[in-house]
């Protein structure tokens, strides 16, 4: 049973407009949550988080909404630049389980120029 | 910035081997983690650390083990390699408890191929 789940496996989006990926999640006892970009061969890098308190939390191209009563998030990227093709993976937290992360399946972003 | 460094990027092995994925981490962080990334299916945690001796079990603990000798060393242990266990190994390491929500910084990952 999937906790954290991103329903859209990939996203191709043209260069200069915005990419939305989205992720929903089902415990409810999730507080903090992160998206992470991750290129071929190489490890996930950490982009942007968000505590269950904010609804919003911004960084510079970057956006994360959080919506607690729907359980969804979502990343915005304005405008998408052809680096930014890669698979982002959500994932969450919850209160008193030690830091330990629960992830999503990934969506892979393509950025056309 | 954080460091996580994993001792291979490949590595082919055989079935039945007994196989060790190193990963050291230069920030000082309590916190270790093992990963495997499979398409489709994200990244599932085989087993994590919060101190020097200290293991506990993941979502997927079957078929490894680990070992934390010293803080900044994390070993992921496949006892009897079988061809299921091809995948991508993630480590990443974190901050202890009581620092906040923090996250985690990962190495680049060992693509680990049994035959």
């Amino acid at each position: 049973d999937q906790q954290v789940k991103q329903n859209s496996p990939s996203l191709s989006v043209q260069e200069g407009r915005i990419s939305i990926l989205n992720c929903d999640y089902t415990n409810s006892m999730f507080d903090y949550f992160l998206w992470y970009k991750k290129y071929p061969a190489e490890g996930p890098t950490f982009l942007i988080s968000i505590s269950s308190i904010k609804d919003k939390n911004e960084d510079g191209r970057f956006t994360v909404f959080l919506n607690k009563s729907a359980k969804h998030l979502s990343l915005h990227i304005v405008p998408s630049q052809p680096g930014d093709s890669a698979v982002y993976f959500c994932a969450a937290s919850a209160k008193n389980a030690g830091n330990m992360l629960t992830f999503g399946g990934g969506t892979r972003l393509m950025v056309k120029p | 910035d954080v460091k996580v460094t994993q001792s291979s990027r490949y590595l082919v092995k055989r079935t039945g081997e007994k196989v060790f994925l190193e990963c050291v981490q230069d920030m000082d962080h309590e916190n270790m983690f093992w990963y495997r990334q499979d398409p489709g299916l994200g990244l599932r945690l085989i087993y994590f650390s919060y101190d020097v001796k200290m293991k506990e079990k993941g979502d997927i603990p079957e078929g490894y083990s680990v070992s934390r000798e010293k803080k900044e060393r994390f070993s992921l242990i496949l006892e009897s390699a079988s061809t299921n266990q091809t995948s991508m190994y993630l480590c990443a390491s974190s901050l202890g408890q009581g620092r906040g929500n923090q996250p985690q910084h990962f190495g680049d990952g060992t693509r680990l191929s049994i035959l």
